[in-house]
């Protein structure tokens, strides 16, 4: 099992649909990364949470720590909103270690 | 906001030549640059952590004498892949940290080796 499953891999949707996208993880953590990739490789850090919520604009991001979940919402979506969108933690032991989700491809059809 | 520029954006070099790739924080200092490595269709790897003035942190698995990296100063990072093999063809990004500015991204280099 990989230390962070996310869900789903892939996501098609139309504008204007509310997104959810799912991270779990298997070892307690003090903090969670929610990055967004771009299609042409650019990446840009979304949220850093460790408990409860944070929106920003359309975006809102939610942990749980103790059911070791995290959640990413997106409202009212766009197609500027497609992208690849990942999770990240650091490993709780030992050295600046990080360990990734492996994506979920969100596409936003007009 | 905080602005970490990465270059080259593209490059293809020869096998058993050198590459550098260069990130740099520009409205920031960065104590701590973070280099990674993607592979088509696969997610991030962190490929090591450096903090300025010190030597680099590798992660498992990646060769500290492949993958040079210099931080010389707090706005600088550098990743030079020595004598570049096919195998190393891939996305190279950086990230950096400073005091307030959480993790912003380079804009990251697709190398290619022929």
């Amino acid at each position: 099992k990989n230390e962070v499953e996310q869900s789903p891999q892939n996501l098609t949707a139309q504008e204007g649909e509310f997104i959810t996208i799912n991270c779990s993880y298997s070892v307690g953590i003090s903090a969670l990364h929610w990055l967004q990739q771009h299609p042409g490789g650019g990446i840009v850090s979304l949220f850093m949470l460790s408990s409860g919520k944070k929106k920003h604009g359309r975006l809102i991001a939610t942990i749980n720590i103790q059911e070791k979940h995290s959640s990413l919402h997106i409202t009212a979506s766009h197609p500027r909103d497609s992208a690849v969108y990942i999770c990240e933690h650091p490993r709780p032991e030992g050295a600046q270690k990080l360990v990734f989700g492996q994506g979920t491809r969100l596409t936003i059809n007009p | 906001g905080a602005v970490v520029s990465q270059h080259p954006s593209r490059v293809i070099c020869k096998s058993g030549t050198s590459v550098k790739i260069e990130c740099r924080s520009l409205d920031f200092q960065a104590t701590t640059m973070f280099w990674y490595r993607q592979f088509p269709k696969q997610s991030l790897m962190l490929m090591a952590t450096s903090n300025e003035g010190s030597k680099a942190t590798y992660e498992q698995g990646v060769e500290k004498d492949k993958f040079l990296i210099n931080h010389a100063s707090l706005t600088l990072s550098t990743l030079t892949v020595t004598s570049a093999h096919p195998e190393d063809s891939s996305f190279y990004i950086c990230s950096a940290e400073g005091q307030g500015y959480g993790y912003t991204f380079g804009s990251g280099t697709r190398l290619t080796v022929v």
